[in-house]
């Protein structure tokens, strides 16, 4: 059982929808709840992190944490087709004397026009 | 924020040939880099973990002396595929760790090199 799970997709939602996108983990020790947006051949790039359970709102993007379920959300208010990219969640875990980022496998948005 | 290079953007080698990827953070000191390798339509692969002035840590099934990281200083790790052959074609994206940064410990990511061996 991967660490991290995540639906690669594609989703494909019509500009201006609400998009959810999803993530769940099986290691109870994860630190810190990130999301990355990717666009085609390019490096992942931060959008949100958060820590504890709750919402945390910046602009467009919420990116919600459920710790009890091991479940964590990333939602897109007034899609546009310039957020079609690749959506990774990643999370923190300690690793030896590192901190590492256990990813998602992406899920890959299309916001139709 | 936190700016991570990467160079060359792509490469087109010779089967049998080594390749060196240079990432360099650009404004800040990172005393850990991390390289990653991503196939396509799959999710970033960790390789290693390099720390500056120590050896870099190697993720099991990678061959250590295939792929040579060095992390000479606080801005700059490279990469070196050695005796590079058409299964190491990939897109190899690196990331810096900026040891000033918050306690989440935020890696800024570099926009990948694309190898390609003939």
């Amino acid at each position: 059982q991967k660490e991290v799970e995540q639906d690669p997709g594609p989703l494909s939602v019509p500009e201006g929808a609400i998009v959810s996108l999803n993530c769940t983990y099986s290691n109870s020790a994860f630190q810190y709840f990130m999301w990355y947006r990717q666009y085609s051949r390019k490096g992942p790039e931060l959008l949100m992190y958060t820590y504890s359970s709750g919402n945390k709102e910046d602009g467009r993007f919420t990116a919600q944490v459920d710790k009890s379920s091991k479940y964590i959300s990333l939602f897109i208010r007034d899609s546009q087709p310039s957020d079609s990219a690749t959506y990774l969640c990643a999370m923190t875990a300690v690793r030896g004397s590192n901190y590492q980022l256990i990813w998602g496998a992406g899920t890959k948005l299309i916001i139709k026009p | 924020g936190a700016v991570v290079s990467q160079h060359p953007s792509r490469v087109i080698c010779k089967s049998g040939t080594s390749v060196k990827i240079e990432c360099r953070s650009l404004d800040f000191q990172a005393t850990t880099m991390f390289w990653y390798r991503q196939f396509p339509k799959k999710s970033l692969m960790l390789m290693a973990t390099s720390n500056e002035g120590s050896k870099a840590t190697y993720e099991q099934g990678v061959e250590k002396d295939k792929f040579l990281i060095n992390h000479a200083s606080l801005t700059l790790s490279t990469l070196t595929v050695t005796s590079a052959h058409p299964e190491d074609s990939s897109f190899y994206i690196c990331s810096a760790r900026d040891w000033t940064s918050g306690s989440y410990n935020e890696q800024f990511f570099g926009p990948g090199t694309r190898l390609t061996v003939l």
